[in-house]
């Protein structure tokens, strides 16, 4: 199966600073690789997603790159604001037959600083 | 929007006791998931279902099982709870077929004690 690797666990910034975000995965089958920010006391949701037809994705602040060759992908915040902060999980798996059952990385949990 | 609701945000329960986690969704969606979230260990899949009646083990299954029984609602079972389940419950759904996105929806959340 799908193994996920997620560095760091836990990162901690000043607000204005950048946060990376890296993950590694195992299956070269995968092909859809989701990040689900979990605020305080709600359930993950999700903030961006890249396809492995795609190297680069990026909406406003965030965005998420994608080597398939080295089997990694990365979350970048840039402009880092108090209300980033929250755990951050990525996702791995390939897609069949229109589902998907993702293995998620463990969390970093990101801390933006005023 | 669509909404995932979990019947419980905090739960209480003795060892020995049968537990119920309830979640309801409100967008058709086919899939739902269970998963169990603890520190520095992230989400970890129980069971999911593609359809009513239908389930598939996830990754740490045992101690669980789970009952769907109408599209919109996914339970999740602790047949005799024990202080090792004691961890955050997330229900989740998804679509699949040709409207699938791949996204999957959260609940809020589940606070299981185990006393």
């Amino acid at each position: 199966g799908e193994n996920v690797e997620q560095h760091p666990s836990t990162l901690s910034v000043q607000e204005g600073d950048s946060a990376v975000i890296k993950c590694t995965y195992s299956d070269s089958a995968s092909n859809y690789f989701p990040w689900y920010k979990q605020e305080l006391g709600k359930g993950p949701q999700l903030i961006i997603d890249i396809r492995s037809n795609v190297g680069e994705k990026k909406d406003q602040r965030i965005a998420v790159t994608l080597n398939k060759t080295a089997k990694h992908f990365s979350l970048h915040i840039t402009e880092t604001q108090p209300e980033d902060s929250a755990v951050y999980f990525c996702a791995a798996s390939p897609t069949s037959g229109g589902s998907y059952i993702p293995t998620f990385g463990r969390g970093t949990s990101l801390i933006v600083h005023p | 929007d669509v909404k995932v609701t979990q019947s419980s945000r905090y739960l209480v329960k003795r060892t020995g006791e049968k537990v119920f986690l309830e979640c309801v969704q409100d967008m058709d969606h086919e899939n739902m998931f269970w998963y169990r979230q603890d520190p520095g260990l992230g989400l970890r899949l129980i069971y999911f279902s593609y359809d009513v009646k239908m389930k598939e083990k996830g990754d740490i299954p045992e101690g669980y099982s789970v009952s769907r029984e109408k599209k919109e609602r996914f339970s999740l079972i602790l047949e005799s709870a024990s202080t090792n389940q004691t961890s955050m419950y997330l229900c989740a759904s998804s679509l699949t077929g040709k409207r699938a996105t791949y996204e999957q929806y959260f609940g809020p959340g589940t606070r299981l004690t185990v006393t």
